[in-house]
């Protein structure tokens, strides 16, 4: 069975504080793809990062940054110095089959 | 930005009532997605086609049909609509699609938003 738990439902932080949200993975398969989305407060949904089950290095983009664990299947994502327009719903998704979606975990940054 | 439109982005029906939605994209992607977003769920995949005519059931897919009869659109059908279908509804494309050879990043529509009363 394929399942993506995002434990933190909301998370709240004053802007330029660094801010990581878990994303924990269930595959039984060996060749998988891991993704994150964000929702911002407009509706629509923006790629931020794929990562394949067999390359663990750990990625940066700027202020974001993923770190990939297969030995503990955790897929987290971390911003640096927040700021309020990273206010979204930020959701992790794994692929093999189908792709499956965590539950999202909302991120307020206020000022 | 990818071209993907849906329609409508917003309807209020009323149970027992059919309902399409109306997916359209100018990208000759070969894979379409229908997902649904509702709280403490994130997305859940209703159904999907991998082709003209093809297509096949997701997690969710009760309750719910599509068609396919040209590429760029994928039309999605509830027969007769219930409360638990309210809900956004995202349409996406990819490239590639459900197989290991290589999963392409999905890009997604604006979303329509259906309450169905």
């Amino acid at each position: 069975a394929q399942k993506v738990t995002q434990a933190q439902t909301e998370i709240s932080v004053v802007e330029k504080e660094d801010v990581t949200l878990d994303c924990v993975y269930e595959t039984r398969d060996t060749t998988y793809y891991l993704f994150w989305y964000k929702q911002p407060p407009s509706g629509e949904l923006v790629f931020l990062i794929r990562r394949n089950s067999f390359d663990e290095q750990n990625e940066i983009s700027g202020r974001y940054s993923w770190n990939f664990q297969k030995s503990t299947s955790s897929f987290n994502f971390t911003i640096t110095a927040s700021q309020v327009v990273d206010s979204a719903v930020y959701f992790c998704a794994l692929f093999n089959n189908d792709m499956r979606f965590g539950a999202g975990t909302r991120l307020t940054v206020k000022p | 930005d990818a071209g993907i439109t849906q329609s409508p982005r917003h309807k209020v029906t009323e149970t027992g009532t059919p309902v399409t939605l109306r997916c359209h994209q100018t990208e000759n992607h070969r894979y379409m997605y229908w997902y649904r977003q509702d709280p403490g769920h994130g997305l859940r995949l209703i159904h999907y086609s991998y082709g003209v005519k093809d297509t096949d059931k997701g997690e969710v897919s009760d309750g719910y049909s599509v068609s396919r009869s040209k590429t760029e659109d994928f039309l999605l059908t509830l027969e007769s609509a219930t409360s638990s279908q309210t809900s956004v509804y995202f349409c996406a494309i990819s490239e590639s699609g459900h197989s290991n050879s290589g999963a392409n990043v999905l890009t997604f529509g604006a979303g329509s938003r259906l309450t169905v009363l």
